[in-house]
């Protein structure tokens, strides 16, 4: 069974701060996926990034950054200089490779809020 | 444009009164899926569909149906739905790895 824990329900910063969510997950599978997803306000489910388990190497991409280490079970995501319109839900998922992506275990979610 | 559309967005009804939500996608994805959202549980797999007649149950099936006689389609069926079901329920469909979300419909049961 998979569990995907994220145990920042809310967090709330100004902009231009720096924010990391983290993501902790459980698999006995060697090898699968792991994703974010942003929820804006208005409720559509947006993906992110998709890394395989695999391949360590972090990534950034503009404003956002992830931290994937397969030691610690962990899959974090940094916005760097925070802006109003990052405020969303984000949640980090797990698919066992096995699966080919079938599966998807969500976390609960964080709730992030930038204040101007 | 690449979409996956679900109607209605939003139903309000009452137990036992049988309905369905839709979701279509033009992408010719074999992949489909259902998930419904809840306040601190995160998504939860409802059902998926790996092609046209093949579907599976995922983590939260009970109470609900599927089925799959043409690619685009993959409705849910909520037989006699109950206020437990009362949720925001997402379609997806797959494209390589990756799922793709539809816009979401607001259910609430009476």
């Amino acid at each position: 069974a998979q569990k995907v824990t994220q145990a920042q329900t809310e967090i709330s910063v100004v902009e231009k701060e720096d924010v990391t969510l983290d993501c902790v997950y459980e698999t006995r599978d060697t090898t699968y996926y792991l994703f974010w997803y942003k929820q804006p306000p208005s409720g559509e489910l947006v993906f992110l990034i998709r890394r395989n388990s695999f391949d360590e190497q972090n990534e950034i991409s503009g404003r956002y950054s992830w931290n994937f280490q397969k030691s610690t079970s962990s899959f974090n995501f940094t916005i760097t200089a925070s802006q109003v319109v990052d405020s969303a839900v984000y949640f980090c998922a797990l698919s066992p490779r096995s699966t080919s992506g079938s599966r998807l275990t969500f976390g609960e979610g964080t709730q992030l809020t930038v204040n101007p | 444009e690449a979409q996956v559309t679900q109607n209605p967005r939003y139903l309000i009804t009452v137990t036992g009164k049988k309905l369905t939500v839709t979701c279509s996608q033009n992408m010719n994805h074999e992949y489909m899926s259902w998930y419904r959202q809840d306040p601190g549980l995160g998504l939860r797999q409802i059902y998926y569909s790996m092609n046209v007649e093949v579907t599976d149950k995922g983590d939260v099936p009970e109470g609900y149906k599927v089925s799959r006689k043409e690619k685009r389609n993959f409705p849910l069926i909520l037989e006699s739905p109950s206020p437990n079901q009362t949720s925001l329920y997402f379609c997806a469909s797959r494209w390589g790895i990756t799922q793709y979300f539809g816009p979401g419909t607001r259910l609430t049961v009476l």
